[in-house]
């Protein structure tokens, strides 16, 4: 049972443009999510988080929106630079024998191109 | 900044044999983790540990152990490794509950 999913293994998006991607969650019991970047052959970094009570977070070019009750959220790049080109993984929080572990997504690979 | 080092960036090992994977972090975090990530699959946790000594079951457990004898090293067991086991393993730490993880760069075992 996938409880976060992310629908869309890749995106392409030029230089400039907006990339947006999207993550859909399952589990009503989640209540605070992160994104991380992960290029090849590293391990992934933390990019951006938001806590359940709040809908929006912002840090610099990311940007990421939460609809509870859609149990959507998205992560917003803009403006969108080839460096940018990774694989994204949406995270969730939830309680596991008494201390919070994350559940992620199978990943988007987002290229952006010059 | 924190940092998390995994031993090995690849292995090779053979089918049956004891592999041990090893993680430590240098910044007194009391939480550690194990996941593996597989093409399709994302991140899945293996087990975890909240304290020395201290360990609990993830969600694909099956096949593997785990040893938290110092705070800051925490070391995945796979007891008899088998092919289904191949994949990249990713082990992280993090300070408090509800922080986000730092992760390790990652070993990559290949079990043939």
């Amino acid at each position: 049972d996938q409880q976060v999913k992310q629908n869309s293994p890749s995106l392409s998006v030029q230089e400039g443009r907006i990339s947006i991607l999207n993550c859909d969650y399952t589990n009503s019991m989640f209540d605070y999510f992160l994104w991380y970047k992960k290029y090849p052959a590293e391990g992934p970094t933390f990019l951006i988080s938001i806590s359940s009570i709040k809908d929006k977070n912002e840090d610099g070019r990311f940007t990421v929106f939460l609809n509870k009750s859609a149990k959507h959220l998205s992560l917003h790049i803009v403006p969108s630079q080839p460096g940018d080109s990774a694989v994204y993984f949406c995270a969730a929080s939830r309680s596991n024998s008494g201390y919070s572990t994350l559940t992620f997504g199978k990943g988007t690979m987002l290229l952006v191109s010059p | 900044d924190v940092k998390v080092t995994q031993s090995s960036r690849y292995l090779v090992k053979r089918t049956g044999e004891k592999v041990f994977l090893e993680c430590v972090q240098d910044m007194d975090h009391e939480n550690m983790f194990w996941y593996r990530q597989d093409p399709g699959l994302g991140l899945r946790l293996i087990y975890f540990s909240y304290d020395v000594k201290m360990k609990e079951k993830g969600d694909i457990p099956e096949g593997y152990s785990v040893s938290r004898e110092k705070k800051e090293r925490f070391s995945l067991i796979l007891e008899s490794a088998s092919t289904n086991q191949t994949s990249m393993y990713l082990c992280a730490s993090r300070l408090w509950d509800r922080d986000g993880y730092t992760f390790g760069s990652g070993t990559r075992l290949t079990v043939v």
